[in-house]
């Protein structure tokens, strides 16, 4: 079946731009994920969404940064005005239940900031 | 607050050799404890979890993990590495339902 989708896979931005990165995750799954990947480092949490509830934004690096999944499906992961310490892979990620036991990530968008 | 250490950012193996990948954690919380594999280009992939029960658990593509309390240890193994096998693994831990931490990585290399 699908698995966790997202788009672009890469994005070159330009410092100050915004950029929209969007996640499809499984049908059917309740919570949604998503995590940032700096070059040679684990992921690192984002913020968590059980359906169109944003319950932690506890790590999103600033205000810049906003996330929302409005229809309790698809999540868009927002950056304004980027500075190139934005640069690294986000990933999403998403499971059945209400509970992250068993992941799924997609394979994530590469944000370049120039 | 919790954290992972993963002792060693490259490992190389010769085909059929054993993998041995170590991982150590810190947490306040009995924890739930993970490893993921990622293929360049690619999302992590779910190898083995521990949640609660046997300490000992095994996954998919023949690892296993053993889950040590006393030293907060959640070493991940192969007993015959396979090409294949050759990728970028994270040890996760969370202290409640659904927030992950991850180690910085170890990348795997097998020798012919």
């Amino acid at each position: 079946g699908a698995g966790v989708s997202q788009s672009p896979r890469y994005k070159v931005a330009k410092r100050g731009q915004d950029v929209a990165l969007r996640c499809d995750p499984i049908s059917g799954h309740v919570s949604l994920f998503w995590y940032q990947q700096a070059l040679g480092q684990g992921p690192e949490f984002l913020t968590y969404f059980q359906n169109e509830a944003q319950l932690d934004k506890s790590g999103l690096p600033s205000d810049r940064f906003f996330a929302e999944r409005p229809e309790g499906s698809v999540s868009t992961l927002k950056i304004q005005r980027t500075q190139q310490e934005d640069s690294a892979v986000y990933l999403c990620a998403s499971s059945l239940g209400a509970r992250g036991y068993e992941q799924y990530f997609g394979p994530g968008t590469r944000l370049t900031v120039t | 607050a919790q954290s992972v250490t993963q002792l060693g950012s490259h490992v190389s193996v010769s085909e059929g050799a054993l993998v041995l990948l170590r991982c150590n954690y810190s947490s306040s919380v009995p924890p739930y404890l993970f490893w993921y594999v990622q293929y360049p280009n690619q999302g992590l992939q779910l190898l083995l979890k521990y949640t609660t029960g046997a300490t000992l658990v095994k996954g998919i593509n023949g690892f296993e993990a053993e889950f040590k309390k006393s030293e907060t240890s959640f070493h991940l193994t192969k007993p015959s590495a396979h090409m294949s096998d050759a990728a970028e693994y994270f040890c996760a831990v969370s202290s409640n339902d659904y927030k992950l931490s991850f180690g910085a990585g170890t990348t795997v290399t097998v020798r012919a």
